[in-house]
């Protein structure tokens, strides 16, 4: 399971606050992901890096953002824009090139008090 | 950008009896097809792929077949067993990957 850690596991936030949500990977990996699940539900992309000091929105980005100011690290913060962020946040990493599975965070449960 | 469709949504199944699941994909460009499997409250792990210039692999009860033409690829259990049981998410990978919505599959003992 090591690799790729989240932080925190669990995390509450009053409505209007803005939290980050933590992500680390020692895997070398170049590319890096944020996805939110809720329940009962697939996997929505957030936000993706394939490289430092790059990334892209996916197919859920309002209301977040995302840095990567290093390799290892790419935290998201869910802002108070985003409506309803009660879920469970994924972060994800790979190597780029080829075919390359897709390695898992534990996850954090984000919940909007 | 991929859109990844996934059936059924859930599926029940008799321990023994096999369970098959199957996605369709839209980018033609998509090449890896990986098949996650997702405990209650765990993290999706791999359970097998498959690249664009192969048709089927099988590891041990578990088998993955691709049909470029039509856009789907299936994931075949047999002999399922209860620790089967737990949510199966498909992914499509081009530029980006694409997840299905999953099938949260149950084997009854």
């Amino acid at each position: 399971d090591g690799g790729i850690t989240q932080s925190p596991k669990y995390l509450f936030r009053k409505e209007g606050q803005n939290v980050t949500l933590s992500c680390e990977q020692n895997l070398n990996h170049d590319a890096m992901y944020w996805y939110r699940q809720d329940p009962g539900q697939g996997l929505r992309l957030i936000y993706y890096s394939q490289i430092v000091n790059d990334f892209q929105k996916g197919d859920i980005a309002e209301g977040y953002s995302v840095s990567r100011e290093k390799k290892e690290s790419f935290p998201l913060t869910v802002t108070s824009a985003q409506k309803n962020p009660t879920a469970f946040y994924l972060c994800a990493s790979t190597l780029t090139g080829g075919y390359n599975e897709q390695f898992f965070g534990p996850g954090t449960r984000l919940t909007v008090l | 950008g991929e859109n990844v469709e996934q059936h059924p949504s859930t599926l029940s199944v008799q321990e023994g009896d096999s369970a098959v699941i199957k996605c369709t994909y839209s980018d033609s460009a998509s090449n890896y097809f990986p098949w996650y499997k997702q405990e209650l409250g765990k993290r999706p792990q791999l359970i097998i792929d498959i690249r664009s210039n192969v048709g089927e692999k099988k590891d041990q009860r578990i088998a993955v077949t691709l049909n470029k033409t039509a856009k789907h690829f299936s994931l075949h259990i047999t002999e399922t067993q209860p620790e089967d049981s737990a949510v199966y998410f498909c992914a499509a990978q081009g530029n980006d990957m694409r997840f299905g919505a999953g099938t949260r599959l149950t084997v009854k003992p």
